[in-house]
């Protein structure tokens, strides 16, 4: 059963760069069948997509966030990183790594168990 | 981009009841559209994909229905384990998403 885990610091400083990275366990993220992507929700609020990579390093970005964020894969050690930088209080969130699946159309199927970060000096 | 938005935001419900809940996409993104529970802190679980495609092990009293801009989600008899968020979300344009503001579903 694959599994996906978040990791990183749970506390970031204003103007700083946010780092997660999310493992996959289970199989790997250089199946030619899957993207990964991370999903974010601040406290009390809905979901926001993020962005996607492939294992290749392709990958797509929220518009909104789309100067601030990289999202990368690490084959070696089988994960996928986040990167947002600039961060204030708006990005605190918990922040959620997962498989995007194909059939017909994309899809999120399975999901980390979120990591809280939060963005205060 | 395109904007999605859900109604009701929040429901209240009895053990049994029908429920509907309805997504509407600013735009006809065909039957682009995914369905997901999530129940306090937890990730999200995938219910419905492609409008109306139940995912492996999701319980049959879930359905989904819809096209163009109009979609729905049913839960026909609710369960204890169904009070939860439900958030649409669009697939419309490739490895590009959008999700619903979310509908939270309460025991009345």
């Amino acid at each position: 059963q694959l599994q996906l885990q978040e990791s990183g610091p749970g506390l970031v400083k204003p103007s700083e760069t946010l780092s997660l990275s999310c493992t996959v366990s289970g199989g790997s993220i250089r199946s030619s069948s899957f993207y990964w992507g991370w999903v974010r929700q601040p406290p009390g609020r809905g979901l926001e997509w993020i962005g996607s990579v492939y294992y290749s390093g392709s990958a797509y970005y929220n518009s909104a966030l789309q100067s601030r964020v990289a999202i990368s894969p690490d084959t070696s050690n089988n994960r996928f990183s986040l990167r947002l930088s600039s961060v204030t209080a708006a990005d605190t969130a918990v922040y959620y790594c997962a498989r995007i699946n194909y059939n017909y159309l994309y899809y999120f199927d399975l999901w980390g168990q979120g990591t809280l970060v939060t963005v205060s000096s | 981009d395109i904007q999605m938005t859900q109604s009701p935001s929040s429901l209240s419900a009895s053990v049994g009841d029908r429920i509907t809940i309805t997504c509407r996409a600013s735009q006809s993104i065909g039957t682009s559209l995914n369905w997901y529970q999530q129940k306090p802190g937890k990730g999200p679980i995938l219910l419905i994909f492609a409008a109306s495609t139940l995912q492996s092990g999701v319980p049959s009293r879930f359905s989904g229905s819809g096209s163009g801009t109009d979609f729905t989600l049913t839960i026909s008899s609710l369960q204890p384990e169904d009070f939860a968020t439900y958030y649409c979300q669009e697939s419309f344009h490739t490895l590009i998403f959008t999700f619903g503001p979310g509908t939270k579903v309460d025991i009345k």
